[in-house]
Parts: structure tokens; sequence; C-alpha cells
């Protein structure tokens, strides 16, 4: 059963900082692994989707990694602006029985200005 | 594209009363997932539907619940009777491709609030 781990849960960081959110999954079998990121009382968005063979994908200030063999996957986010707080939750799907998509707890960024 | 839409984007209702919630894919995406968001547990899966076809249904909580999808545009996902524990938010997400292996695109949620 794939379990998606996220840490740290809670970041609070000053404006202008780079940083690093990081999701481990169990199950090397994926199919793609998502980023998104949630806004209070909203729905998600989609930040980056990387391929299982893939190893990174890069969005304007934000770069996400993906080693498989580790089961592990990183969002970089450069130079942190107060407009970056949200949650940031990883999302798998693997490649077997049914091709579930479990996400992660998410980490909660607080960017301070 | 107008994206994944959901109804209705609030509900409060009474323990007992039945609650449906909907759902309008984006259009061309032949898969369909239902999650239920809380602060205890997280985004847990409910159900997902692959060309209208419900393929894993193991996350449904019991039996109180049913999702169907009778056409490529549209799904609902019924809860009858309701409880104040079924009290979330639930999202639609859809994504293309017979495998379901693209990009995951979410509406904006049901909040359900059951007294």
């Amino acid at each position: 059963k794939q379990e998606v781990t996220q840490i740290p849960a809670a970041l609070s960081v000053p404006e202008g900082e780079n940083l690093v959110l990081n999701c481990s999954f169990t199950d090397s079998a994926i199919y793609n692994l998502q980023w998104f990121r949630q806004d209070p009382g909203k729905g998600l968005t989609s930040l980056l989707l990387i391929q299982s063979s893939q190893r990174e994908q890069t969005s304007g200030r934000l770069n996400a990694s993906l080693d498989k063999s580790s089961g592990r996957s990183t969002l970089y986010i450069a130079a942190s602006q107060p407009g970056d707080s949200a949650t940031y939750l990883c999302a798998v799907r693997g490649n077997t029985g049914g091709f579930k998509t479990i996400f992660g707890a998410g980490t909660r960024l607080f960017v301070k200005a | 594209d107008a994206g994944v839409i959901q109804s209705p984007r609030h509900e409060v209702t009474e323990m007992g009363q039945e609650v449906t919630l909907r759902c309008k894919p984006i259009s061309g995406h032949n898969s369909l997932f239902w999650y239920r968001q809380t602060m205890m547990r997280g985004l847990e899966l409910l159900i997902y539907f692959n060309n209208n076809v419900p393929i894993d249904d193991s996350g449904m909580p019991e039996d109180r619940f049913s999702a169907k999808m009778p056409n490529a545009s549209f799904s609902t996902l019924k809860i009858q009777p309701s409880e104040p524990r079924d009290s979330a938010v639930y999202f639609c997400a859809s994504t293309e491709g017979p495998r379901g292996g693209g990009e995951l695109f979410f509406g904006e949620g049901s909040r359900l609030t059951v007294l």
C-alpha cells in the first residue's frame, strides 16, 4: 500500500529565502508525481507534474525533482515571496492496482514579508 | 476550458438528510476522481471512474455513500443518510488519457456541513 509523507509539516521563512519541501513515498512503482498548491478555503492548483521517466520539471521559480529508486521528490522554491504562502501537497499515482493517486498531508508554508 | 465544475459550493443539512454533490469534468477527460478532505485525515480518495466505469471504490467509507457517472460529462456523489462525521470538503478531479496518467485537475470543492 502506497504511503506518502511530506516533511516538514509546516515551515516559516523570511521573504527571499530559497527553500526545499520534501515528499517521500513507499512504493516506487509510480506512474507520475504531481505537486499542488492549496490556498485556504480553495481547491488544489497544479504546479508541476513529473512522469516516472523524468528526473525533474521546472516552472518559473519552482523546480521539482524525482528519484524513484529512493522514493523521494523535492520541490524547490527560489526567492520565496509572501504570495507563496499556502499548503503544498505531493500526489503520487501508482502504475498498478487501479492507478490510485495518493496524497501526502502537505507542508504549510508561511513566507514573512 | 471552464475547468472542473462542482456544485453546490456549500451545503448545510441536517443529520439524516440525503446529500447529492455534482461534478462536471473537463471536456475530453475520461478519468474522474472523488476525494474528501478533512483536517484530521487530509485528502482521501473515495472512488474513481475511467470511461464512466467505477474502477476502485475501496475508499468509499460505507454503504451510505454512492457515486455514479452516467455519462462522460457528469458525476454525482450521494450520501444517504448523512451524518455529522460526513462534514468535509468534497473534491472532484479529472484527467485525460485511458490510463488516467495525465495531469490531475481539481474543482473548487463542495463544503458539506451536517448538523
